[in-house]
This record gives C-alpha cells, sequence and structure tokens, in this order.
C-alpha cells in the first residue's frame, strides 16, 4: 500500500505568492496525478506526470521518482487557486490513492 | 471540451433502498472509475472498469455494489440496499491509455 504524505496540510497565502507543495510517497510508481478539489466539491485533475517537469499556465509539476518525491508550484496565486491540492499515485491497476491533501487559502 | 457527466446531482434515498448512480464517461475513454467521498474525508477508490469487465476493487466495493456499462455510453453505480454510512459524494472518472483521469461533477447521496 502506498503512504503519500504531503506539506503543508494548510496553507494561507497572499495574493501574489509563490506557493509549493509537497509530496512524498512510499511506494515506487511509474506516475502521479496532481488533482485539484474546488470547494464546491468537484475534482480537477491538473498533471499525470511520470518523470521531470509539466507546466500549464500558472502551475508547474516535478516528480523525482527515485527519490518518491514531487512537488507542486504556483506562481502568482490568486484567490481562484483557493482549493484542496491532492497528490495521487496510481496503485494497481492505476485507480488513485489519495491522499488528505493541502488545503490553499489565497487571500486578495 | 469533453467532459465526464453525471446523474443525478443529488439522491435521497431510505435506508435498504436500492440506489443507481449513472454516469456518461468521455466517448473515447477505456478506464473507467468509481470513487467516493464521505463528507470531511479523503475520496476513496471503490472499483475500476475496463473491457468490460471490473479489473480491480477495494475493500469497500463488497456485494452491496456492482457496476455496469449497459449501452457502450453509460456506466452505472448500483447500490442494493442502502445504508446510513453510504451517504457520501460519488464520483465517476474516466481515461485513455497512460493518460490523466477525467472526473465527473459527482452525486450526492444522502441516505435517511
Amino acid at each position: 500500500k502506498n503512504e503519500v504524505e504531503q506539506s503543508p496540510q494548510n496553507l494561507t497565502a497572499q495574493e501574489g505568492e509563490f506557493i509549493t507543495i509537497n509530496c512524498s510517497y512510499s511506494v515506487g510508481i511509474s506516475a502521479l496525478h496532481w488533482l485539484q478539489q474546488h470547494p464546491g466539491g468537484g475534482i480537477v485533475s491538473l498533471f499525470m506526470l511520470s518523470s521531470g517537469k509539466k507546466k500549464h499556465g500558472r502551475l508547474i509539476a516535478t516528480i523525482n521518482i527515485q527519490e518518491k518525491h514531487s512537488s507542486l508550484h504556483i506562481t502568482a496565486s490568486h484567490p481562484r487557486d483557493s482549493a484542496v491540492y491532492i497528490c495521487a499515485p496510481p496503485s494497481g491497476n492505476t485507480p488513485l490513492v489519495f491522499g488528505k491533501g493541502t488545503r490553499l487559502s489565497v487571500i486578495a | 471540451e469533453p467532459e465526464v457527466t453525471q446523474t443525478p446531482s443529488h439522491q435521497v434515498t431510505q435506508m435498504g433502498q436500492e440506489v443507481i448512480l449513472r454516469c456518461v464517461p468521455i466517448s473515447n475513454h477505456l478506464y473507467f472509475y468509481w470513487y467516493r467521498q464521505i463528507l470531511g474525508q479523503k475520496v476513496e477508490f471503490l472499483v475500476s472498469f475496463y473491457n468490460n469487465e471490473i479489473s480491480e476493487k477495494s475493500e469497500i466495493f463488497d456485494d452491496q455494489f456492482s457496476v455496469e456499462r449497459p449501452d457502450g455510453s453509460n456506466f452505472t453505480l448500483k447500490i442494493r440496499s442502502t445504508k446510513l454510512e453510504d451517504s457520501a459524494m460519488y464520483f465517476c472518472a474516466s481515461r485513455q491509455w497512460e493518460a490523466k483521469q477525467f472526473f465527473g461533477p459527482g452525486t450526492r447521496l444522502t441516505v435517511l
């Protein structure tokens, strides 16, 4: 079973700040998802990455498979980025294993 | 952009009743999933479905649960005899080969 640890668990930032969320997992994997869960409950898959770095708009995700570590960065944060961010490795036949995530609040 | 849809958005039922939650995955996707999230808790995997059969299921997915893809477009989750603890948000997701999962908006199930 893959144990997932995210830090921080809660994060409050001022608008415009650069944000980093870290994810460590216990079992080697071939890929990892970053997801965003909005306050209303909807889940959006942000990235699936297996190596290096991916960028989409103001979001950047990096992964180091050997060190079993991934990070999600948000540049120029905005209040609409307020959400729970979840890293989720696949398990078995690639269903996602969700952690509790990081609750981000961005204040204007 | 194609999206996963789910109906109903909210279902209220009495304990012991059967419910069917419906999902329409993205049309060219191959893998289908159900997850659930009890209020205030993390999202939990229930079942994955590929090639018209269950490929993996969690301990939560007991004999009270079943899934079906009856017509090549819908993907359903049936709970035969609902319990109070089945109250949760249920999410459907789908994906192509080696790609990220796309989630539906969820169905909130309330068991009274």
